[in-house]
């Protein structure tokens, strides 16, 4: 199956800064997500975006379907981003049966 | 967006009682929803594929008569997880299609975390 390796693991950061968090995938895809699962375990979906760039607020995301990556850009970080960000895709038709990646855990400090 | 509810959020059994999790989707109707397992500090992993009006589909490795599902209705699956053991102790949570700005988007419900003692 497809394969989701996300980068960094782990990252701690000072309130302000600014971070960017990696997704490789091993295939095409038709679907690729990404998520912020907060403490409580819910998660946000945060972009649709199997290509292309989008913005929403202090977030922004790119991926470049023909190189398999994908990169979220998290800009003045606040303490409330902490928590896992998830990538995950769909290589098949469905758009909804998602392969996830490991996640990345950030901390972000005051 | 498509709102996904998940009931109940938490649960405690004891060993050898079997436990019913309801994924509802609120604002839409869903013939496929998914079910996913989640470990402390791990990734989701899939469960299985639930099919409005016809048998769920089983990843590999997981047990269909452990984990019973029903999808009798286009908002309602439902997961139960049958005597259940304290290896069954983790985060389900389900999810199912929707639509949202810019295309289709998999959402997904608040999880409800299982400890079976």
């Amino acid at each position: 199956g497809i394969q989701v390796e996300q980068s960094p693991p782990d990252l701690i950061l000072q309130e302000g800064a600014n971070s960017t968090l990696r997704c490789n995938f091993s295939d095409s895809v038709n679907n690729l997500q990404w998520f912020h699962q907060n403490p409580w375990g819910q998660l946000i979906n945060l972009f649709y975006i199997p290509s292309g760039t989008k913005q929403n607020g202090r977030l922004s995301a790119t991926t470049v379907a023909t190189e398999r990556y994908s990169l979220l850009y998290i800009s003045s970080s606040q303490t409330t981003d902490s928590g896992v960000y998830f990538c995950a895709v769909d290589p098949g038709g469905s758009n909804y049966k998602l392969t996830f990646g490991k996640g990345t855990l950030l901390t972000v400090n005051p | 967006g498509a709102v996904v509810s998940q009931h109940p959020s938490w649960v405690i059994c004891k060993s050898g009682t079997s436990v019913k999790i309801e994924c509802r989707s609120l604002d839409f109707q869903a013939t496929t929803m998914f079910w996913y397992r989640q470990f402390p500090k791990q990734s989701l992993m899939l469960m299985a594929t639930s099919n409005e009006g016809s048998k769920a589909t089983y990843e590999q490795g997981v047990e269909k008569d452990k984990f019973l599902i029903n999808h009798a209705s286009l908002t309602l699956s439902t997961l139960t997880v049958t005597s259940a053991h304290p290896e069954d102790s983790s985060f389900y949570i389900c999810s199912a299609g929707g639509v949202s700005p810019g295309g289709g988007s998999a959402f997904f419900g608040q999880g409800t975390r299982l400890t079976v003692v």
